[in-house]
């Protein structure tokens, strides 16, 4: 089965500063994984996806991710961090055991300071 | 195109209660899920269907009913509430072409059980 692991439920920088949020996946097949974002009182919106072409993902609001198979992680970066990108994010893998539903981990809770 | 709606947008219920979360999706998908949301939790799946006509069990569907309406919408009943179904209920629906998949959300609907 598989599953999805954020280390880290709540993660600090300032303004400027490198964001990375840690994602592993434990999955037997090859995987569809996602980083989506939470805003406050709102719903989740997609901030990039890997589907099995390149391994290095961009995604909306200079976000990006690498998949690494050897190290069965997904993390989510971008160089510089915005007051704006404060939320809260969550890693999801495609199960094969519910159609296409997602399995999302736990969610970091990224605060930004000036 | 109004995407996934959720109606409605907040409830109070106390214990006993019955209710009904609608959902519909204008995007033409297959695909659509129940999740729940909880503080430090992440998402988890409650029901989910695969196509019209049919529907099936999530991580925690105990206490839950839906039913798929037709393409469009899907429901989520609490026949009899309980305070552990206080949570944020999430709609989702998707569709797979090629290697392309993505799970677009809806607002979501804030229940709270007294």
């Amino acid at each position: 089965a598989q599953s999805v692991t954020q280390l880290g439920s709540h993660v600090s920088v300032s303004e400027g500063a490198l964001v990375l949020l840690r994602c592993n996946y434990s999955s037997s097949v090859p995987p569809y994984l996602f980083w989506y974002v939470q805003y406050p009182n709102q719903g989740l919106q997609l901030l990039l996806k890997y589907t099995s072409a390149a391994t290095l993902v961009k995604g909306i609001n200079g976000f990006e991710a690498e998949f690494k198979k050897s190290e069965t992680s997904f993390h989510l970066t971008k160089p510089s961090a915005h007051m704006s990108d404060a939320a809260e994010y969550f890693c999801a893998v495609i199960t094969n055991q519910a159609g296409t539903a997602l399995i999302f981990g736990k969610g970091t809770t990224l605060s930004v300071s000036s | 195109n109004a995407g996934v709606t959720q109606t409605p947008k907040f409830q109070v219920l106390k214990t006993g209660q019955s209710m009904t979360l609608q959902c519909a999706q204008d995007m033409n998908h297959n695909s659509m899920y129940w999740y729940r949301q909880d503080p430090g939790m992440g998402l988890r799946l409650i029901y989910y269907s695969a196509s019209e006509g049919t529907t099936d069990k999530g991580e925690v569907p105990n206490g839950y009913n839906v039913s798929r309406l037709n393409k469009r919408e899907f429901s989520l009943r609490l026949e009899s509430a309980a305070p552990s179904q206080t949570s944020v209920y999430f709609c989702a629906s998707s569709e797979v072409t090629g290697d392309s998949y993505e799970q677009y959300f809806g607002p979501g609907t804030r229940l709270t059980v007294t």
